[in-house]
């Protein structure tokens, strides 16, 4: 069974500070992790993924992540955030080829200006 | 670039009423999806489909049925309308199963009075 984590509800930052939003999985074999954002009111869209090779992940906007087998993560960065990186990020997995993602809870960003 | 079209944007129907809910895309994506969003948790899988005329159930399927007459588009049946579920319903679609980039619509809204 593959779960999806995500520890923090809210985060809430100042524009410009670095922010770190994470995510823990659970899966026993190879799997698909991804991010994706959701504006108010929106429908999501795709940051990046990982399947296999450099476990960190550049994605659109200068968002990153990191993949860690040891830690089953896979926590989004982002050194210098903006006022409309305000959004709900969602954490998501899929194995094999089920086609299926499973979506954790979301992380609500607030940046303040 | 492609867009999914989630129509309508509001759907408002009584209790035990049958309703309906259409998504179309032009992305010639195989597989499509239903997600089903309440506040607080997160994005459940109702239906997927891999190919035209394909169907498969996913976590929250009961008391819903689903279509894929064409490989553009993919609607969504509420079978009885109750008002616990009144949430946003997300139609995506993707390229292929494995490793799959979903591609969302901007959601609909169902109301139940």
């Amino acid at each position: 069974t593959q779960t999806v984590s995500q520890s923090d509800a809210h985060v809430t930052v100042f524009e410009g500070d670095s922010v770190e939003l994470r995510c823990n999985y659970s899966y026993g074999g190879s799997i698909y992790l991804s991010w994706y954002i959701q504006h108010h009111g929106r429908g999501l869209q795709f940051l990046l993924k990982y399947y296999s090779g450099n476990p960190v992940v550049q994605g659109v906007n200068g968002f990153k992540a990191e993949f860690s087998k040891s830690d089953s993560s896979f926590h989004l960065r982002k050194a210098s955030v903006h006022w409309s990186d305000s959004a709900v990020y969602f954490c998501a997995v899929s194995g094999g080829n089920t086609g299926k993602l499973i979506f954790g809870l979301g992380t609500t960003l607030q940046v303040q200006p | 670039g492609g867009i999914i079209t989630q129509t309508p944007k509001f759907l408002i129907g009584q209790e035990g009423q049958k309703l309906t809910l259409k998504c179309q895309q032009n992305f010639n994506h195989d597989t499509m999806y239903w997600y089903r969003q309440d506040s607080g948790k997160g994005l459940r899988l109702i239906y997927y489909s891999i190919t035209e005329n394909d169907l498969q159930k996913g976590d929250l399927s009961e008391g819903y049925d689903a279509s894929r007459e064409k490989k553009s588009s993919f609607s969504l049946t509420v079978t009885s309308a109750q008002k616990n579920e009144m949430a946003v319903f997300l139609c995506a679609s993707s390229m292929s199963r494995e490793g799959n980039t979903l591609y969302f619509g901007e959601g609909s809204r169902l109301i139940v009075v």
